[in-house]
């Protein structure tokens, strides 16, 4: 079955400093894979996907991820936090469901603290 | 383009209470998903529907229960409230992509509360 894991369920950078959010997959097949931000009391907002093509992924609010197939990992970094990047940040697998549609398994999420 | 809405934004049930909580989906999509997120996890999948018919399922009891009407606005229905029903429940939209790379957009939600 196509789960992901994410490491570490708070992490907490200084202003300035790199993000880096941690996921591995599990999966047999080459997986679609997400992440996704969520601040507080709101829905989840799309940062970035791989599905095929280029490893490296860009997304918004200069956040981008590298598919590794070799580590099973799709780690999320940002070279230089800001104040606004604070929220909790889930990794998500794509995977296909009985009767034809598909869902997403998310991770149980990284909440990221921005400290000044 | 206006995104995924959802009403109502909070509410609160008494258990073994129904209640229905509704969505519309962004313009252009038409395959609806609703996730239960509980405090403090990540989303849960409860089923998706496309063309008004359920096209997956979570493990999710026959209580929750789903519609999506022509304009691919969409309601989910829970019966006999339990209290641990509590959550946030969040609707996502999309289009039809096989095997999901198109990614969903998500709405803000219903905070639901069993008392």
């Amino acid at each position: 079955a196509q789960s992901v894991t994410q490491l570490g369920s708070h992490v907490s950078v200084s202003e300035g400093a790199l993000v880096l959010l941690r996921c591995n997959y599990s999966s047999s097949v080459p997986p679609y894979l997400f992440w996704y931000v969520q601040y507080p009391n709101q829905g989840l907002q799309l940062l970035l996907k791989y599905t095929t093509g280029a490893t490296l992924v860009k997304g918004i609010n200069g956040f981008e991820a590298e598919f590794k197939k070799s580590e099973t990992s799709f780690h999320l970094t940002k070279p230089s936090a800001h104040m606004s990047d604070a929220a909790e940040y889930f990794c998500a697998v794509s995977r296909l469901v009985t009767g034809g549609g598909n869902k997403l398994t998310f991770g149980t999420g990284t909440q990221l603290k921005v400290e000044l | 383009e206006t995104g995924v809405t959802q009403s109502p934004t909070h509410l609160i049930k008494t258990r073994g209470q129904q209640v229905t909580l509704r969505c519309s989906s962004q313009s252009g999509h038409n395959t609806v998903s609703w996730y239960q997120q509980a405090l403090g996890q990540g989303p849960q999948f409860i089923f998706q529907y496309y063309r008004e018919e359920e096209n997956g399922r979570g493990n999710f009891p026959p209580r929750f229960s789903g519609l999506q009407f022509p304009n691919y606005s969409s309601e989910l229905n829970v019966n006999a409230l339990e209290l641990d029903d509590s959550a946030l429940y969040l609707c996502a939209s999309s289009i039809p992509s096989g095997t999901g790379s198109y990614g969903y957009t998500f709405g803000s939600g219903t905070r639901l509360t069993v008392v």
